[in-house]
């Protein structure tokens, strides 16, 4: 079945404490990219990758790292978590960036304290 | 820059009457356009995209939407709506951004409540 998969998909943490969420597509989709979801404000793009080793800022990057080493992984890092890092996200794919719909994953929730 | 609006927060329909959900759109060149649903604790689902052609373009669970260049719109309609279309509805737009790189950009969406 092709997917997004993304974990964990509940996560509670404390402020400094690095982590990282995954993702991964079993679809060899070139583009990936990472959204997050907050109350009003709808999705905003934190970055997104073209193809392995292409990585590029979205609307809101900052706190954020990405890496893309292999097509199908795409890892969202936060090195230094804060509380206003709580938040829905979600990672998505698609053939291209631009003309191909976006398949996305089923979030994760995260929670900074 | 492109950009999406999507001027109603939240619709309430009662079941069984017709849907309309707005969207509006701004980009310097034919938009790749889509809506998206997404139902409680899920990721968003496609249900339809225009590229090209013919502008009414139909798309799964019985919706529709009509791309009207003239007014940079792409609303979505459905003739009869059902207590499971409850969700939450993405408009997006895809494209070039400034600077030559490809994000696609999403409206904030509208909230559909169905009354029974």
């Amino acid at each position: 079945e092709a997917q997004v998969t993304q974990n964990p998909r509940y996560l509670i943490t404390v402020t400094g404490k690095k982590l990282t969420v995954t993702c991964s597509q079993n679809m060899n989709h070139e583009y990936m990219s990472w959204y997050r979801q907050d109350p009003g404000l709808g999705l905003r793009q934190i970055y997104y990758s073209m193809n392995v080793e292409v990585t590029d800022k979205g609307d809101v990057p900052e706190g954020y790292k990405v890496s893309r080493k292999e097509k199908r992984n795409f890892p969202l890092i936060l090195e230094s978590p804060s509380p206003n890092q709580t938040s829905l996200y979600f990672c998505a794919s698609s053939e291209d960036s631009y003309n191909s719909p976006l398949h996305f994953g089923n979030g994760t929730r995260l929670t900074v304290t | 820059a492109q950009s999406v609006t999507q001027p109603d927060i939240h619709i309430t329909v009662s079941e069984g009457a017709s849907l309309e959900l707005r969207c509006n759109y701004s980009y310097g060149a034919t938009p790749y356009l889509f809506w998206y649903v997404q139902s409680p604790g899920q990721g968003l689902q496609l249900l339809l995209k225009y590229f090209s052609g013919d502008t009414l373009v139909q798309g799964i669970k019985g919706f529709e939407a009509e791309f009207k260049r003239s007014q940079s719109s792409f609303n979505l309609r459905k003739p009869s709506v059902h207590w499971s279309d409850a969700a939450e509805y993405f408009c997006a737009v895809g494209g070039a951004a400034s600077g030559g790189s490809y994000i696609p950009t999403f409206g904030r969406g509208t909230s559909l409540i169905v009354h029974p």
